[in-house]
């Protein structure tokens, strides 16, 4: 079975330009996630996305945060513009749904620096 | 809203000793899942172990296991055997029972190393 997939693994930009990441749940997922992880610090809920709805995006930045799932599967997470404190890691999660399917399996992430 | 701590922000041990990553967590729900994710420097996170509230019997998985104190809010990990491959970050992580909302909160992670 193929894990998260997450593009790109890495990118630099700098500061007020656009920047967008690329996630690809397992197949079959339907809950899916987006975490942001600052260096030294565990992941931090960004938003989570039942099929193609949101469920929660309380933690998101909206004045510059984007993100939609089309489709209920492939998601984008954009940032626009970019400030110097969104240098972080990136990680989109999928899970099944339902009781028991509670666990998340994590994509490589994708290291945003910010410049 | 949840919250969750781990109070040891770096812990070293001996290659094939046992080793114990410390963890607390504040909710007033009362059915809930734990979980203990690695994550290698390579930082793709990695479930290393899961908990049910409601499961008395505290959740094993080969050389690793929990210590689970629903009363005191507790949720240890004991890693036996350690292994060079066992450095890493580990992170505690609480998910309430809803599947919805803001309600899956990580700990700030313990950094392991495991010494030669």
């Amino acid at each position: 079975e193929a894990g998260v997939a997450q593009s790109p693994r890495y990118k630099i930009i700098e500061k007020r330009q656009s920047v967008a990441f690329w996630c690809n749940p397992i197949s079959g997922h339907a809950t899916l996630y987006w975490y942001q992880q600052i260096l030294g610090q565990g992941p931090k809920l960004l938003i989570q996305f039942q099929n193609n709805g949101v469920v929660d995006d309380s933690q998101l930045p909206k004045d510059r945060f984007s993100a939609e799932r089309l489709k209920g599967v492939d998601s984008t997470l954009k940032i626009q513009p970019a400030k110097l404190e969104d240098s972080a890691v990136y990680l989109c999660a999928s899970r099944n749904w339902g009781r028991g399917q509670e666990t998340q399996y994590f994509g490589p992430g994708t290291r945003l620096l910010v410049l | 809203a949840q919250t969750v701590t781990q109070s040891q922000p770096e812990m070293s041990v001996q290659e094939a000793e046992t080793v114990t990553l410390s963890c607390t967590y504040d909710t007033s729900e009362n059915n809930y899942y734990l979980f203990w994710y690695k994550q290698p420097p390579s930082r793709q996170m990695i479930l290393v172990i899961r908990q049910e509230a409601y499961k008395q019997q505290n959740a094993t998985e080969n050389r690793f296991s929990v210590n689970f104190q629903k009363a005191a809010k507790s949720f240890s990990l004991k890693i036996s055997d350690s292994q060079l491959g066992d450095t890493a970050m580990y992170f505690c992580a609480f998910q309430g029972r809803g599947n919805y909302g803001q309600n899956f909160v990580f700990g700030p992670g313990t950094r392991l190393s495991v010494l030669p």
